[in-house]
């Protein structure tokens, strides 16, 4: 049961170079969010999506996009990574449609730096 | 703008004590509120929900409750032990904002 698989798990870019990071979930769930966590500031949402199909900003989406491939995947991609960037980021997914309902599952983080 | 807030940021303290965690929110239009648990290098896992209706809940060893019209609420850990050390952070889904947001954490250390 692996609940929210993310990958990778840890990278290492260089300003202006270009990533994905892949987010997958088995609990049919509807809405699925990429947060980053930097140390002092918490978790921010940088884009979420609601249901299959459509997808929101959230508190910091400057520098990315994000595609929801189907109701199982939700990506993240950087188009030219910025050392800004450098963080933890986490996927997560809540069987809710519009509204947390809190059942929030997390995966175990994406660790990127940029130099 | 809905902002969280957590007090204190780190807490050491030794095996056996009870211990309360805070957190604070400045916009009490409030539809849930939970705990989560991060342990080092490692995802969230939820520990509690109160939903807006509920003075608290409870689970195991773990009590929090839930003052909204004080925009406060508290995570009550009994008999601490090592194995309780991680990160605490508690998030809030605001009718505003629909969307969760996080405090900054308490990191907890236990130790024996």
């Amino acid at each position: 049961n692996a609940g929210v698989t993310q990958t990778p798990k840890f990278q290492v870019l260089k300003t202006g170079q270009s990533m994905t990071l892949q987010c997958a979930q088995d609990m049919n769930h509807n809405s699925m969010y990429w947060y980053r966590q930097d140390p002092g500031m918490g978790l921010r949402l940088i884009y979420y999506s609601a249901s299959e199909g459509t997808t929101d900003k959230g508190e910091v989406p400057n520098g990315y996009n994000v595609s929801r491939l189907n109701k199982r995947e939700f990506s993240l991609r950087l188009e030219s990574a910025a050392p800004s960037q450098t963080s933890v980021y986490f996927c997560a997914a809540d069987r809710g449609r519009f509204r947390n309902t809190g059942e929030l599952f997390f995966g175990e983080g994406s660790r990127l730096t940029v130099l | 703008k809905q902002e969280v807030t957590q007090i204190p940021a780190a807490l050491s303290v030794p095996e056996g004590e009870n211990l309360v965690l805070n957190c604070s929110f400045t916009d009490s239009a409030i539809y849930n509120l939970q705990w989560f648990r991060q342990d080092p290098g490692k995802g969230l896992t939820s520990l509690l929900l109160i939903q807006s209706s509920q003075r608290e809940q409870t689970s195991g060893r773990l009590n929090a409750s839930l003052d909204k019209s004080s925009g406060r609420s508290t995570l009550y850990i009994a008999a601490s032990q090592p194995g309780d050390s991680a990160t605490y952070l508690c998030a809030v889904a605001s009718y505003n904002t629909d969307k969760l947001i996080f405090g900054t954490g308490t990191r907890l250390q236990v130790f024996p």
